[in-house]
Formats: C-alpha cells, structure tokens, sequence
C-alpha cells in the first residue's frame, strides 16, 4: 500500500485558506488520492480525490504534482466548522487505508 | 439519499454477550466495509464486502463476524468481545470496489465492553 505523510497538526485563521500538505512518494501510476476529514466523533466525510490533474468542487481544491508524489488540499476559507482531522488516502489494492492525519484546528 | 445509517449509536455489553451491529444503505452501492476506530486513532479497515461476498478480511479475530444478507445490509456479530475491542465502529459503502468513487460513512456504533 502507499503510505502517505502528513503534518501532525496545524492552525489556520478563520476566513483564511488553508493548505494541507501531503507527501505519497511511492504512489503508483494509476492509484488516486483521496482526501476525506473527520469531525469529532462523526462518521469520515468525503472531500475530494484526484488521479494527475487538479480537482476542484464545492469543498476545496485538490493539487497534485507533476511527479504526483505529493500533494496539497486547499480550503479556500475556512470556517471554524472546519476543525476537523484531514486524511490523505491513496486508494490501493481495493482498500481505503487511512493514515496519522492532520489535525487542522481553524481558530478566530 | 446518500445516507449510510448505523444502528444502534451506542452500545454497552458484557465479554460474554452475542450482539450486532446493523449497517444500512439504499444507494445501490455494491461495496460495503467495517472499519474499527479507537480513541484518538485513525480508523482501521476489518471487511470489505462486494457484491455480498466478502473479499478482504484484515486478520480480524473471529469473534468479529461480518455478515451480508443483502446488496442493503452489513451486519458485524459480536461474541466474546474483551474491553480493548471498545471502539467507534464504521459502516461504509461505495459504488463497486473497483470504481474509483467516494466512500459514505455513517456515524458509527460506540462499544463499550464491560
């Protein structure tokens, strides 16, 4: 499975964007990133996933390298109800694996 | 309705009890998993069921049973549960386990083992 690496934690003022690093260096060509979050003791929410190109919808942005092994999840202002943990998953062998995360604590 | 309901939210039982968590989805997802979440910890992927067969088992004890009664329901039997088997427990589904899509989670079952 690709394993993925994420900062363990990390602020970010309120209206402001957010950008959420993720390292994936031994991904393979066809596994996609996906990126889900989890707010506190509630069921993981889908946010958004991506193969090569750039993802956009409703939530946030997604960029991928060139090289695609790493990435970065763009909240373009976050609220303070999007203090949650942030996972970046690549999608392997049939299989969701989560990792660490990032805790992302959006303050005032 | 992308809505993937759990029953019950909360569940306390003795290590000698037989009970069940109920998971359910009407998206016509064919792909269905148990996932095991402690306290502070990412969750940890048990079962992935697909098309009411299972296909991955993680090296889950077998007092944790999965069950697939239909393309709707996952069902996980407990029996002889220890206390470091309390933990949030996950239903999802998605698409088909080999279509890229998003997975839906539910809230999840609380057990408590006393």
């Amino acid at each position: 499975d690709a394993k993925t690496t994420q900062p363990p934690s990390m602020d970010c003022a309120e209206g402001r964007a957010a950008n959420l690093p993720c390292n994936h260096s031994t991904i393979s060509g066809n596994e996609y990133v996906y990126w889900y979050r989890q707010i506190h003791s509630q069921g993981p929410q889908y946010i958004i996933h991506g193969l090569k190109n750039n993802e956009t919808n409703e939530m946030a942005s997604l960029i991928i390298t060139e090289d695609r092994k790493s990435s970065t999840l763009i909240l373009p202002h976050a609220t303070l109800r999007d203090t949650a943990v942030y996972y970046c998953i690549v999608w392997s062998d049939y299989k969701l694996s989560f990792g660490a995360g990032t805790t992302v604590t959006v303050r005032a | 309705d992308t809505e993937v309901t759990q029953t019950p939210k909360h569940l306390v039982m003795g290590m000698t009890n037989k009970k069940s968590l109920k998971c359910e989805q009407h998206m016509g997802h064919r792909a269905m998993y148990w996932y095991k979440q402690k306290a502070k910890k990412p969750p940890e992927l048990m079962f992935v069921y697909s098309y009411e067969k299972l296909s991955i088992n993680e090296s889950v004890p077998s007092r944790f049973s999965p069950e697939c009664p239909n393309s709707s329901l996952l069902n996980l039997h407990l029996h002889a549960l220890q206390p470091e088997d309390s933990a949030l427990y996950l239903c999802a589904s998605s698409q088909e386990i080999s279509v890229v899509t998003e997975a839906f989670f539910g809230q999840g079952t609380r057990l408590t083992v006393v």
